[in-house]
């Protein structure tokens, strides 16, 4: 069984600091894996989809990295902003199978001013 | 990005009531989509699979009878809570994929039974 973890669970920077969120899963075969942003009492937003063949992707300030054989990802956040602040979220989808996707716990983030 | 749109965003019933919750993807079709419930500062856990013009697949512990999903058309799936309890007091989410792979969300609809 998939099992997605994300560290820290919670992370509090100064405004424009650069930071990197963890994302370790243990099942390498995987179909792709996908960063997401949820603020309170929201849907997620997609920030950047990785496939399996891909190792990593840039999206403005943000890059995520992916190493299946390590069951690793990161998403690094460049000159953080207050408005960074949110739960960043990360979900692996398997190999094989076109439901599953396990998502990670999630690490809360606060950029402070 | 793509877009999903769920209704309503929040509705409160009383107990015993059903209450149903609206999914679409506003600028592109969808053969599957997903529905969510998030329990408060947890993760999002996958309820079932919707498929357009066919049965809705569950996860293990779902009660289909309970949360009953029509996915009619290519843009639109439905989750209604039948017979609403306290307890299915949450926050539910939809998502669709796009052929790329990418799944986008809903932006969430949080019931609240009394």
């Amino acid at each position: 069984k998939q099992e997605v973890t994300q560290i820290p669970a919670a992370l509090s920077v100064p405004e424009g600091e650069n930071l990197v969120l963890n994302c370790s899963f243990t099942d390498s075969a995987i179909y792709n894996l996908q960063w997401f942003r949820q603020d309170p009492g929201k849907g997620l937003t997609s920030l950047l989809l990785i496939q399996s063949s891909q190792r990593e992707q840039t999206s403005g300030r943000l890059n995520a990295s992916l190493d299946k054989s390590s069951g690793r990802s990161t998403l690094y956040i460049a000159a953080s902003q207050p408005g960074d602040s949110a739960t960043y979220l990360c979900a692996v989808r398997p190999s094989g199978s076109a439901r599953q996707l396990t998502f990670g716990s999630g690490t809360q983030l606060t950029v402070l001013p | 990005g793509a877009v999903v749109s769920q209704h309503p965003s929040w509705v409160i019933c009383k107990s015993g009531t059903s209450v149903k919750i609206e999914c679409r993807s506003l600028d592109f079709q969808a053969t599957t989509m997903f529905w969510y419930r998030q329990f408060p500062k947890q993760s999002l856990m996958l309820m079932a699979t919707s498929n357009e013009g066919s049965k809705a697949t569950y996860e293990q512990g779902v009660e289909k009878d309970k949360f009953l999903i029509n996915h009619a058309s290519l843009t639109l799936s439905t989750l209604t809570v039948t017979s609403a309890h306290p307890e299915d007091s949450s926050f539910y989410i939809c998502s669709a994929r796009l052929n790329t792979g990418e799944l986008f969300f809903g932006e969430g609809s949080r019931l609240t039974v009394l």
